[in-house]
């Protein structure tokens, strides 16, 4: 199966720690995207890459928040200094990044944090 | 501002009855209109998509209709079955702004024997 992967699949941590999350793309995906979910509400948007260049940051990704996709092909969300509000599912998804309405976005399966 | 909003859940139902799942939209352009789909311990899925007015999508038994009027986009299936348990997320997508989804809270549907 080639879908879009993350790692790890869970994590728990204490408040004021700092977590890196990973995700694969699609191979040949040129876009890809990172969500965060919470519990009982749809996924929000936090950014996207197009290749290696972030295009658009959310007002929710806060400057301790970072997300990086050096090479343009996997990509890292760090928190730092973790609060229990960053508690949550954060998803993953990569497109071809086709232009016009026909691009779609293939969902990964989550990292679901805990801060403690 | 952008915004979808789904009927809130849950949705028992019945297996084979009819299912009616709404959805309606806020738009500053022109959206493209999505159906994703969660079951339990897994992934967003993709069910459907349509990119126009007057569009259907359809997949698995399951269609949506772009209805440029009413800016709605409500999914439906004629039989469901204990299979479909699932949440349900509407989302749209602006065509030639930004590539975000903008989703709705999702609408959680237990199909029952």
């Amino acid at each position: 199966d080639t879908g879009v992967s993350q790692d790890p699949r869970h994590k728990i941590t204490k408040r004021g720690q700092n977590v890196t999350f990973r995700c694969d793309p699609i191979s040949e995906h040129n876009r890809l995207y990172w969500y965060r979910q919470t519990l009982g509400q749809g996924p929000e948007f936090l950014t996207y890459f197009q290749n290696e260049a972030q295009l658009e940051k959310s007002r929710l990704l806060s400057d301790r928040f970072s997300a990086e996709r050096p090479k343009g092909s996997f990509s890292t969300l760090e928190i730092q200094r973790t609060e229990q509000g960053d508690s949550a599912m954060y998803l993953c998804a990569s497109s071809l990044g086709l232009s016009g309405p026909t691009d779609t976005q293939y969902f990964g399966p989550g990292t679901r944090l805990t801060v403690l | 501002g952008n915004s979808v909003t789904q009927m809130e859940g849950p949705v028992t139902l019945s297996e084979e009855a009819f299912l009616t799942i709404n959805c309606t939209y806020t738009a500053t352009g022109y959206p493209s209109l999505f159906w994703y789909v969660q079951y339990p311990g897994e992934g967003l899925q993709l069910l459907l998509k349509a990119t126009k007015a007057d569009d259907k999508g359809s997949n698995k038994g399951f269609e949506a209709t772009y209805r440029k009027e009413t800016t709605s986009f409500h999914l439906e299936k004629g039989s469901v079955q204990v299979s479909d348990s699932a949440v349900y997320f509407c989302a749209l997508r602006l065509t030639g702004g930004g590539n975000k989804l903008t989703f709705g809270t999702g609408t959680q549907l237990k199909v029952e024997l």
